[in-house]
């Protein structure tokens, strides 16, 4: 079945860039998505990558896709505090539906 | 309501016991999907309704659960002889478009935290 990984715990420093990594099994996979968890919040969609593009920046993240690895990568610059959450990688076969999401990675900014 | 409501946000049950939860999407939205999510966990994703129909619920565990949307709005989450594995927070997620149509952000609620002892 489908399956999407990643690691699960990532600390940096403040100001410092961050790199979550996520790979995935379904060849199928059309989009890609990174959602950011908050404490007590929902599920908040960060940004997402079409297959058939390799790279998407939008303002500090930018996100790398290597579809011949299944690797997808979120790199977040000048980390802040406010970016400590659990981010989720996730894809699908459409737009916003049916989503398989990864295990959710921690990140933890340190001052 | 500005976003996707759902309630009740915490639930505590016990074992064996039925327990209904309600999810209220964004006014207009016609897709409408429920995710369970455990501790340590992603997401993952249980049913997905069109308008009143249940399109694809291939998620769903068992038959304990079970799901309706009878006038195309609130979805209410039903779990029947409720086990503590149930234990999980409950994700509702709305969305405007259809199967197969682009740009349809799903947004998703704050979730109900279903405790089983």
């Amino acid at each position: 079945g489908e399956d999407v990984e990643q690691s699960l715990f990532l600390s940096v420093r403040e100001g410092d860039s961050s790199v979550i990594n996520c790979t995935y099994t379904d060849s199928s996979s059309t989009y890609l998505y990174w959602y950011k968890q908050e404490p007590g919040a929902g599920l908040q969609l960060l940004t997402y990558i079409f297959s058939n593009m390799d790279m998407k920046q939008d303002q500090r993240l930018t996100v790398l896709l290597n579809k011949k690895d299944k690797h997808l990568s979120l790199r977040i610059a000048d980390t802040q505090t406010g970016d400590s959450a659990i981010y989720f990688c996730a894809e699908s076969e459409n737009y916003g539906q049916n989503f398989v999401f990864g295990p959710g990675t921690r990140l933890s900014v340190l001052p | 309501g500005a976003g996707v409501s759902q309630t009740p946000s915490n639930k505590v049950t016990e074992k064996g016991k039925y327990v209904e939860l309600r999810c209220d999407p964004i006014s207009g939205h016609t897709a409408l999907y429920w995710y369970r999510q455990s501790l340590g966990q992603g997401p993952e994703f249980l049913i997905y309704f069109q308008g009143t129909g249940a399109a694809d619920d291939s998620g769903l565990p068992n038959d304990r659960f079970f799901a309706v949307r009878p006038e195309g709005s609130v979805s209410t989450l039903k779990i029947q002889r409720t086990e503590r594995g149930d234990s999980a927070v409950y994700l509702c997620a709305s969305s405007v478009g259809t199967r197969g149509m682009g740009n349809t952000e799903a947004f998703f609620g704050q979730g109900t935290r279903l405790t089983v002892v």
